[in-house]
């Protein structure tokens, strides 16, 4: 069974340009959720998704938004890229909603602004 | 928000059991106790969870407190590759709960 895939794995953009990344989730799974991880925060919450509804808001501004798909494929986007969105953007999915549910993680995109 | 806390590292010699703590005082009846493991360029990989009584997988076991306030995360015999970040997280199931990760604990094993 496949894994959870993340595309790309490394971007590098500039800031005040905005981003697209991928998240395909294991097949069957139904939640997505998204997350950021820098050296200083850790692991933040971003947003969680659950047949196309989105469940759960992180706190992080609007620049930051997501979506899902009929297929449970999901899409974070980023606009006005700013230094302080350096990070790596992580993808889990899950069967259910988390709370009972083991999540799977992708191995995540890397994001340098410049 | 349920919050967790954890030692910030921890050591522990090859083939012997680890015993990882995760403090998480304001735990309500519905959340979950979930743990994760991150190894270096990875994402973070599911351990094991648990509600109210222990579990045991083929990864770990997860000893929960009577009164659900701690939670030990237990390897019965490390080896080199358990080497990671461990996090300890709480999951409710009201929809307004936000998953919030700790700074986990970097666990270190001696040859």
């Amino acid at each position: 069974k496949a894994g959870v895939t993340q595309t790309p794995r490394y971007l590098i953009k500039t800031r005040g340009q905005q981003v697209t990344l991928s998240c395909s989730p294991i097949s069957g799974h139904r939640s997505v959720s998204w997350y950021q991880q820098t050296p200083g925060q850790g692991l933040q919450f971003l947003f969680e998704y659950f047949s196309e509804t989105q469940r759960n808001k992180g706190n992080f501004p609007g620049r930051f938004s997501g979506r899902q798909f009929s297929n449970s494929r999901s899409e974070m986007n980023v606009s006005t890229l700013e230094l302080g969105d350096s990070a790596l953007y992580l993808c889990a999915s899950s069967f259910e909603q988390f709370y009972n549910s083991p999540l799977h993680f992708g191995n995540g995109t890397r994001l340098t602004v410049t | 928000d349920a919050k967790t806390t954890q030692p910030n590292s921890m050591e522990s010699n090859e083939e012997e059991p680890v015993h990882l703590p995760c403090n998480h005082s304001t735990i309500s009846g519905t959340d979950y106790i979930h743990w994760y493991r991150q190894l270096p360029s990875q994402g973070p990989e599911y351990v094991i969870h648990g509600l109210t009584s222990n579990v045991n997988n083929r990864m770990a076991s997860l000893a929960i407190a009577e009164d659900r306030k701690s939670s030990t995360l237990i390897l019965h015999r490390a080896t080199l590759r358990d080497a990671a970040v461990y996090y300890c997280i709480l999951r409710g199931m009201n929809r307004d709960d936000k998953i919030i990760f700790g700074k986990g604990t970097r666990l270190h094993i001696l040859p």
